[in-house]
């Protein structure tokens, strides 16, 4: 099925280590969003890609990198977790058509812990 | 800063009883108003839109009225579900060139209860 893919699905990492959270879609849609969801916070944006080739910093990017490889997949790489960083993260990716403005996409999460 | 405000809950209904979850907004220009929903253990879902003042975006029993005179989007639906039950959230997309961000409130839990 069409979509945003994640993985992995669940993580457990320990304070200090490095991991990549990986993001693919197959809906040719030029922009994708990192996202982390944290209760009683909503879902805070930690950078995006407006298109391919292009990377900005969202509302909490601190702690966290992205590259987008290509336009199907954007990363999220945490170079040395902390326990701060315990979340869940979402990916999601966004098509845009002249007179139309579309909603967003979202994969089904990366669940994070820091210990 | 563009900012949602939804209602805090959690909230609580009986089946078939009347939902509405408020929600406001403050951005510049003209957004367009999001409501996404959130089953257990998955991601968003987009659940309904409107892009402009007046349109009313509906989905599954669910509509919402993008007033722009009292800036906001309130969620309603005429007779709840089990199965509705999920977390909602509003969101504002601001329509100006390039910016496709989305920016959410904060979600509102709601419970339904047979």
């Amino acid at each position: 099925n069409a979509g945003v893919t994640q993985t992995p699905k669940f993580q457990v990492l320990k304070t200090g280590q490095s991991m990549t959270l990986q993001c693919a879609q197959d809906m040719n849609h030029n922009s994708m969003y990192w996202y982390r969801q944290d209760p009683g916070m909503g879902l805070r944006l930690i950078y995006y890609s407006a298109s391919e080739g292009t990377t900005d910093k969202g509302e909490v990017p601190n702690g966290y990198n992205v590259s987008r490889l290509n336009k199907r997949e954007f990363s999220l790489r945490l170079e040395s977790a902390a326990p701060s960083q315990t979340s869940v993260y979402f990916c999601a990716s966004s098509g845009y058509r002249e007179g139309t403005n579309y909603g967003y996409t979202f994969g089904s999460g990366t669940r994070l812990t820091v210990v | 800063g563009d900012s949602v405000t939804q209602m805090e809950g959690p909230v609580t209904l009986s089946e078939e009883a009347f939902l509405t979850i408020n929600c406001t907004y403050t951005a510049t220009g003209y957004p367009s108003l999001f409501w996404y929903v959130q089953y257990p253990g998955e991601g968003l879902q987009l659940l309904l839109k409107a892009t402009k003042a007046d349109d009313k975006g509906s989905n599954k029993g669910f509509e919402a009225t993008y007033r722009k005179e009292t800036t906001s989007f309130h969620l309603e639906k005429g007779s709840v579900q089990v199965s509705d039950s999920a977390v909602y959230f509003c969101a504002l997309r601001y329509s100006g060139a390039g910016s496709y961000q989305l920016t959410f409130g904060k979600g509102t839990k709601l419970s339904v209860i047979p």
